[in-house]
């Protein structure tokens, strides 16, 4: 089965750079999460989007923006690198859990940002 | 608002014998439960979850876990440990009109021979 795709799976930026993280979801699914998960940490919820409106915001920062496009794909835009952004960075996707409470959310591999 | 506890950072078996990962919760509304899995330099595998109806809820690789109300818990458990279990792994919460999923600090998993 077709799970949700995440691109590129490793980049390297230097400080203050920009990078574009891509996401594709499992097709069918209308929603899109981003997630930040730090060494050793725990996942942490950044933004989510359906039908290509943002529909939750988590802990995400300023110079980071996100959207989904028409083909249901999402991008996650980060400015002004942080030695701090080093993550391995999450897309998930799901149908809708507004319209099925308990549809599961499905996550990609991860993409994993180092910032020099 | 949401919060999830998993007690013990690391938990250590020996192969074959029982697994227990403790996770309570904390929810102002009816609680939907997950237990993800991640291997190292993996996503995330979702084990079992609850969202309504029988409280004990099986899942993949012969995990089960139990949701307790009373007790606020939703503890993993798996009768018989192999090498292939260790890993980490997270308990999670969400709300039922949200996907937005608030995960517990991750429990490592460790199984020796």
């Amino acid at each position: 089965a077709a799970g949700v795709i995440q691109s590129p799976r490793h980049l390297i930026k230097e400080k203050r750079e920009t990078a574009t993280l891509k996401c594709y979801p499992i097709p069918r699914h209308d929603t899109v999460y981003w997630y930040q998960q730090g060494p050793g940490q725990d996942p942490q919820f950044l933004i989510s989007f359906y039908e290509k409106m943002q529909s939750d915001k988590g802990s995400i920062p300023d110079r980071f923006s996100a959207q989904q496009f028409s083909d249901y794909h999402s991008e996650l835009n980060m400015s002004s690198l942080e030695l701090g952004d080093s993550a391995l960075y999450f897309c998930a996707s799901s149908r809708s859990v507004v319209l099925g409470a308990g549809n599961t959310i499905y996550f990609g591999e991860g993409s994993w940002l180092t910032v020099v | 608002a949401q919060s999830v506890t998993q007690l013990g950072s690391h938990v250590s078996v020996s192969e074959g014998a029982l697994v227990l990962l403790r996770c309570n919760y904390s929810s102002s509304v009816p609680p939907y439960l997950f237990w993800y899995v991640q291997y190292p330099n993996q996503g995330l595998q979702l084990l079992l979850k609850y969202t309504t109806g029988a409280t004990l809820v099986k899942g993949i690789n012969g995990f089960e876990a139990e949701f307790k109300k009373s007790e606020t818990s939703f503890h993993l458990t798996k009768p018989s440990a192999h090498m292939s279990d260790a890993a980490e792994y997270f308990c999670a919460v969400r709300g039922s009109n949200t996907g937005k999923l608030i995960f517990g600090q991750g429990t490592t998993l460790q199984v020796k021979p």
